[in-house]
């Protein structure tokens, strides 16, 4: 079946402006995760959705930084008024949601704040 | 308690030689220790993992070794290849608990 998918590839952008990037989880999947990967460096914990609890929003680094996702699927990340620190790879990762929770990532987006 | 600890940053092996990455934990209550590949350009992808009920598994040319008492687990890639070349972390999580906590990776490079 498919993997997990994120769009856009790749997204430059202006300092200052908005940018929403989007990840459509593996079907039936009922978790959902968002990484930050700066270049050469580790895997940086965002935001957790579990089926319809409250996200874990404890790794959001700034109120610039928000996510939601619709109908317990798509998953959209939004960086409000980008700085160029935010460039960096946005990783989705999707899982069954029970254990051993394995985690399949999709490609991720590559983010140039200019 | 939550961090995992991930050696060393950076790793060089000769083709057919024998790579090996360390990780130690601090929680207890972690049961669950898998091994993420990430190739440039991709996202990670599971490799190989472990639960603390087992010393070691092995998968073809990887094989994770597993020390409860000490909270340290390796992953051992025999005969390398370049086309091991990859980034690896380590992670661990507990069974009741879905936010897997990764280490900071290693970067391993095969030399042809």
């Amino acid at each position: 079946g498919a993997g997990v998918s994120q769009s856009p590839s790749n997204k430059v952008t202006e300092k200052g402006k908005d940018v929403e990037l989007r990840c459509d989880p593996i079907s039936g999947h009922t978790a959902l995760y968002w990484y930050r990967q700066s270049l050469g460096q580790g895997l940086e914990f965002l935001i957790y959705f579990q089926g319809n609890s409250a996200p874990d929003k404890s790794g959001l680094p700034s109120d610039r930084f928000s996510a939601e996702r619709t109908g317990g699927s798509v998953s959209t990340l939004t960086i409000q008024r980008t700085q160029q620190e935010d460039s960096a790879v946005y990783l989705c990762a999707s899982s069954q949601g029970l254990a051993p929770y394995e985690q399949y990532f999709g490609p991720g987006t590559r983010l140039t704040v200019t | 308690q939550q961090q995992v600890k991930q050696s060393p940053q950076s790793l060089i092996v000769q083709k057919g030689g024998i790579s090996i990455i360390n990780c130690a934990y601090e929680n207890t209550a972690f049961d669950y220790f898998p091994w993420y590949q990430q190739f440039p350009g991709k996202g990670p992808a599971l490799l190989i993992a472990i639960r603390p009920d087992v010393s070691e598994k092995k998968e073809g040319r990887f094989t994770i070794s597993f020390n409860k008492s000490a909270k340290q687990f390796s992953l051992h890639i025999m005969d390398s290849q370049p086309g091991d070349s990859a980034t690896y972390f380590c992670a661990a999580n507990g069974d009741r608990d879905d936010k897997i906590i990764f280490g900071k990776g290693t970067r391993l490079h095969i030399l042809p």
